[in-house]
This record gives C-alpha cells, structure tokens and sequence, in this order.
C-alpha cells in the first residue's frame, strides 16, 4: 500500500522561481492537507480541503496556493519563492473524521 | 482544542516497556487524545487514539485516567526503531476540526 505519496523528495529553488508540490492519496479519503515544518518546531497547516472541491486556508497561507484536482489529488503551489519558504513540506489524508496519514515529506531549500 | 504538556525527553532500555506521559488537564469532554510520533524527518506517523477507554492496537496501548487529565501511551516491548520524537494531541472529531497542533513532544531515545 502506498498510501500517501509525495513528489519530488527533494528541490532547490532560486528566489523568485515558481513551483507545484504534488501529493496523492489511495486511502479513498475525503480530507487532505498541506504541513509545513521548520527546523526544531512542529508542524503548522498551510491549507487542507476537506472534501474535492473544496480548499481552505490553514494557520499560515501567505505565498501559497492549493489545488484539489480530484479526490486523489492535491498540489501546493509557490507562485514566488522566498528563502522563508525554505522548510519540509508535508501532504497528510484522512477520512471526515480519524487520524490523518502523512506521507514522507518534501525538503524544500530557496536560495 | 486542549493544550498538552509532555516531558522533553525519556530514555528507555532495549527490550523494556516505555511509558510516554502525557498531561491534558484542559480537555472538554467531546475531545480525543491522539498520539504520532515522527522518527528523524520522516512523516509524523499515526499510533492510536482514544476518547475514555483504555485503547490497544498492534503498536501500543493507550491508558486514559479516568478523569481525563493525563494519558500514558505504552510501548510494550521497545526496540531501537522505537527512537523517534512522540506527540500527545487533543482534537475534536469531526466537522471543522482539521489541523492537528503539534507541540513539541517527547524525544524518546531507546538504548541498546
């Protein structure tokens, strides 16, 4: 089993470039969420939707956007990265209700 | 949701049970005690959970005072894979409850 996959692992980024963390899910869960998670804190929402067609911003939106492209799915997008967005990055998926399952995480480094 | 209070770090020997205490005297009545732990900088992973009643699953037991103040969640036979950093969460289930608030948990070292 899967579970929840994130792609890629691993990306460097110049300031100012743009990109799309992928996530998916095979758990055939309603809910999926976006994390972030800086060095020796825990972590914190970004967005989350908690069913398909529907996104709604977390503790700390600002410089992100999310796409829900059907259950499965939900990207996070960086229009213009900033060396503060430099940080792990985190997919998780649950059911309307239970414990949310993570994937392995994104490290995410902007110079 | 309910702030918890854990204590930054526990040594365990190889083999022995270790038992991760957790306060949450805050907690109101429709709110469960989760547990995740994250070992290295791996995805926080899922152990249990619970509402009142004492819980078990393949990973662990969770014990719930009865007055729901305090939970101890055990590792019944801790092996090294075990070390990783151990999260008590309160949350309410359902509709509009969606982040989980991680603290900053307890370093669990588990030692040969």
């Amino acid at each position: 089993n899967a579970g929840v996959t994130q792609t890629p692992k691993f990306q460097v980024l110049k300031t100012g470039q743009s990109m799309t963390l992928q996530c998916a899910q095979d758990m055939n869960h309603n809910s999926m969420y976006w994390y972030r998670q800086d060095p020796g804190m825990g972590l914190r929402l970004i967005y989350y939707s908690a069913s398909e067609g529907t996104t709604d911003k977390g503790e700390v939106p600002n410089g992100y956007n999310v796409s829900r492209l059907n259950k499965r799915e939900f990207s996070l997008r960086l229009e213009s990265a900033a060396p503060s967005q430099t940080s792990v990055y985190f997919c998780a998926s649950s059911l309307r209700i239970g414990p949310q399952h993570f994937g392995d995480g994104t490290r995410l480094s902007i110079l | 949701d309910a702030k918890t209070t854990q204590p930054p770090s526990m040594d365990c020997a190889e083999g022995r049970a270790a038992n991760l205490p957790c306060n949450h005297s805050t907690i109101s009545g429709n709110e469960y005690v989760y547990w995740y732990r994250q070992i290295h900088s791996q995805g926080p992973q899922y152990i249990i959970h619970g509402l009142k009643n004492n819980e078990t699953n393949e990973m662990a037991s969770l014990i719930i005072t009865e007055d729901r103040k305090s939970s101890t969640l055990i590792l019944p036979h801790s092996t090294l894979r075990d070390t990783a950093v151990y999260y008590c969460i309160v949350r309410v289930e359902g509709a509009g409850s969606y982040q989980l608030t991680f603290g900053k948990g307890t370093k669990l070292s588990v030692i040969p």
